[in-house]
């Protein structure tokens, strides 16, 4: 069966530091995977997918990347963190299409202080 | 623009009522529309997928039906209990042929 595991858990970074999320997907090959933001009681913020390795593309323009270096692992970036990056991200994979239904991992709740 | 959109009021219902969530979309027609359960904390979870030619989907003690004609979808939960509480979202293909989720329904069951 597919797992979809995400760290850290939880992060508390100082303004103007650097950020690297994780995200790493197993039982599948080729997967589509998706970084989103969610705010406190808010919808979830589409920020990256990708349908392969190396193929980024990026929903909202912002201080945060995306990479995907293997096949079944996403990284979130940001050369300095700001205020407004606090939030809950998660990962997701999908098999193709887009469309696809959606699979999330735990998330990462960052707080920026 | 393509949208696809939830009462973003939460739902207080007591347990054993049916709750019924409500997710309107605009300017396109998906194929299909997906439900999610959220849980505070955690990643949404996928429950159900009715296909455009589908009225109506069960599993379980939910109810999910498709109207291509008033551009809604329902989602109940019948016989309603606490654990049911959560934030529910429905998701659909939308704009660049992308899954698009709408801002969620939180529903509270009270004993």
């Amino acid at each position: 069966s597919q797992t979809i595991h995400q760290w850290p858990a939880t992060l508390v970074q100082p303004v103007g530091s650097p950020l690297s999320l994780e995200c790493t997907v197993e039982g599948t090959s080729n997967p589509n995977l998706y970084w989103y933001r969610q705010a406190a009681g808010r919808g979830l913020q589409l920020l990256f997918y990708s349908v392969g390795i190396g193929q980024i593309s990026s929903e909202v323009p912002q201080n945060l990347s995306a990479s995907r270096p293997q096949d079944r692992q996403f990284i979130l970036s940001s050369k300095k963190l700001l205020l407004s990056d606090s939030g809950f991200y998660l990962c997701a994979w999908s098999g193709p299409p887009l469309s696809d239904t959606q699979y999330f991992g735990p998330g990462t709740r960052l707080t920026v202080l | 623009s393509q949208k696809i959109e939830q009462n973003s009021e939460a739902l207080n219902i007591q347990e054993g009522k049916t709750a019924t969530l409500t997710c309107n979309y605009t300017n396109y027609s998906p194929a299909y529309l997906q439900w999610y359960r959220q849980d505070p904390g955690r990643g949404p979870v996928f429950l159900l997928l009715i296909r455009e030619n589908e009225k109506e989907k069960r599993k379980e003690r939910l109810k999910v039906t498709f109207d291509t004609t008033l551009k809604q979808s329902l989602f109940h939960i019948t016989a309603s209990q606490p654990a049911d509480s959560a934030t529910y979202l429905c998701a659909s293909q939308a704009a660049g042929n992308k899954l698009t989720f709408g801002g969620g329904t939180r529903v509270l069951v009270k004993p």
